[in-house]
């Protein structure tokens, strides 16, 4: 079975500054999909990002970057230029290549905090 | 944008009870999908449904809980007899037919178990 780790509880940034939460996952798939989620105060899932890892570049979003890393079986979020509205707890998660319908695999989750 | 409707976005109800958490996916999507998120926890997997039927379900996902998909629009979720720990925030997903479309989430309905 597939897993996804996230092993920062909290991260701070300053305000415009860079910060860059971590995720890792297991797997034995050779394709699959990778995605974070932002997750407000307001409880809303929405999506920041996504990869597919039969790409070998990674996937850019404006102020949003990833670093993936399929033999190491990584994938981090860099958040370039944090704003006050980017705090809130992001969830890295795996969703399989081959079941088409196939569920969403969630992290613990990562708050973060950007101080003005 | 089309979007995900939930409704309502809070319930409060007696253990015991029965409650039905409502959800409008987005007209041309073909994939549904419950969630649930106890506060402060990760999101967590509960049930899929796909041409009719559950297509994947989880542990949590046990007798106490159905889905249903009515009148081609409306997808459903029903806690036959609710207790304190389905306390959570649930979230209704769906996803189009295409193997690359991302998943939409609701906003989510908060369910209290008192």
């Amino acid at each position: 079975a597939q897993t996804v780790t996230q092993s920062q509880p909290e991260m701070s940034v300053q305000e415009a500054e860079t910060v860059t939460l971590s995720c890792t996952y297991d797997t034995s798939e050779s394709d699959y999909y990778l995605f974070w989620y932002k997750q407000p105060p307001s409880r809303q899932m929405i999506l920041v990002i996504r990869q597919e890892a039969y790409k070998q570049q990674n996937a850019t979003e404006n102020r949003f970057s990833v670093n993936f890393q399929k033999a190491a079986k990584s994938f981090s979020l860099k958040i370039s230029d944090s704003q006050l509205g980017d705090a809130a707890m992001y969830f890295c998660a795996y969703r399989t290549f081959y079941n088409q319908g196939g569920k969403l695999i969630f992290g613990q989750g990562t708050e973060l905090s950007v101080k003005p | 944008e089309p979007e995900v409707t939930q409704t309502p976005s809070h319930q409060v109800t007696q253990m015991g009870q029965e409650v039905i958490l409502r959800c409008v996916p987005i007209s041309n999507h073909l994939y549904f999908y419950w969630y649930r998120q106890i506060l402060g926890q990760k999101v967590e997997f509960l049930v899929s449904f796909y041409n009719n039927e559950i297509s994947e379900k989880s542990e949590i996902f046990d007798d106490q809980f159905s889905v249903e998909r009515p009148d081609g629009s409306n997808f459903t979720l029903k806690i036959r007899s609710t207790k304190l720990e389905d306390s959570a925030m649930y979230f209704c997903a769906s996803r189009g037919s295409d193997r690359d479309s991302p998943l939409h989430f609701g906003n989510g309905t908060r369910l209290t178990v008192t």
